[in-house]
């Protein structure tokens, strides 16, 4: 079955660190990568997807994240934090099982608390 | 256009309870999630729906049950609700089952079964 990994399940960062954070899946065939983020109380948005062409993709608000193929990885960053930044970020991959490939499967998230 | 809404936002329900979570959206989306979040669990998909009147299991579909009666409508029922079932539970579509669609977003009911 397909899974998603986050190595890390919080990360505390002061204001201007840079951020990266660690996504890894389990599929051997074609993928489609996204980075959701979930601010405190509010629902999920997508960050940045991945499907083809250019593996770094740049996304909403700064972040950008590279697709390494041999190495299963999708991992999120950003040069410079901010404090609203704050949030949870949740990779997923898209299952492509069955009769819908629209199905995600999300890892268990990271935590990112930025101090001002 | 307000995009995926959910009602109710909180409910609370006792053991063998049972309740029905609305979702609606307004973008004509074909596809209709619903997912549940716990801590350090990630989402994990109840169940989903292709089209009006179709729905399929996910992950975890036991003690759920959802319908589609109208397209822009996904509603999930729980029968005899448990405390194992308190989650946030949240509601998503998208366009259509391509991989490389985006799937939007509720706001999320958030649900204790004491």
């Amino acid at each position: 079955a397909q899974s998603v990994s986050q190595h890390n399940h919080h990360v505390i960062l002061s204001e201007a660190a840079s951020l990266e954070l660690g996504c890894n899946y389990s599929y051997g065939g074609t993928v489609n990568l996204f980075w959701y983020v979930q601010y405190p109380g509010q629902h999920l948005q997508l960050l940045l997807k991945y499907f083809s062409g250019d593996p770094l993709v740049k996304g909403i608000k700064g972040f950008e994240a590279e697709f390494i193929k041999s190495k299963f990885s999708f991992n999120l960053r950003k040069p410079s934090v901010q404090w609203s930044d704050t949030a949870e970020y949740f990779c997923a991959v898209n299952a492509g099982y069955g009769g819908s490939q629209g199905n995600l499967i999300f890892g268990k998230g990271t935590k990112l608390s930025v101090k001002p | 256009n307000a995009g995926v809404t959910q009602t109710p936002k909180f409910r609370v329900l006792k053991t063998g309870q049972s309740m029905t979570l609305l979702c609606a959206q307004d973008m004509n989306h074909e596809y209709m999630y619903w997912y549940r979040q716990d801590p350090g669990m990630g989402l994990r998909l109840i169940h989903y729906s292709v089209g009006e009147g179709t729905t399929a299991k996910g992950e975890v579909p036991d003690g759920y049950n959802v319908s589609r009666l109208k397209k822009q409508n996904f509603l999930l029922g729980l029968e005899s609700a448990a405390p194992s079932q308190t989650s946030v539970y949240f509601c998503a579509s998208s366009s259509s089952g391509f991989g490389t669609d985006t799937q939007y977003f509720g706001p999320g009911t958030r649900l204790t079964v004491l």
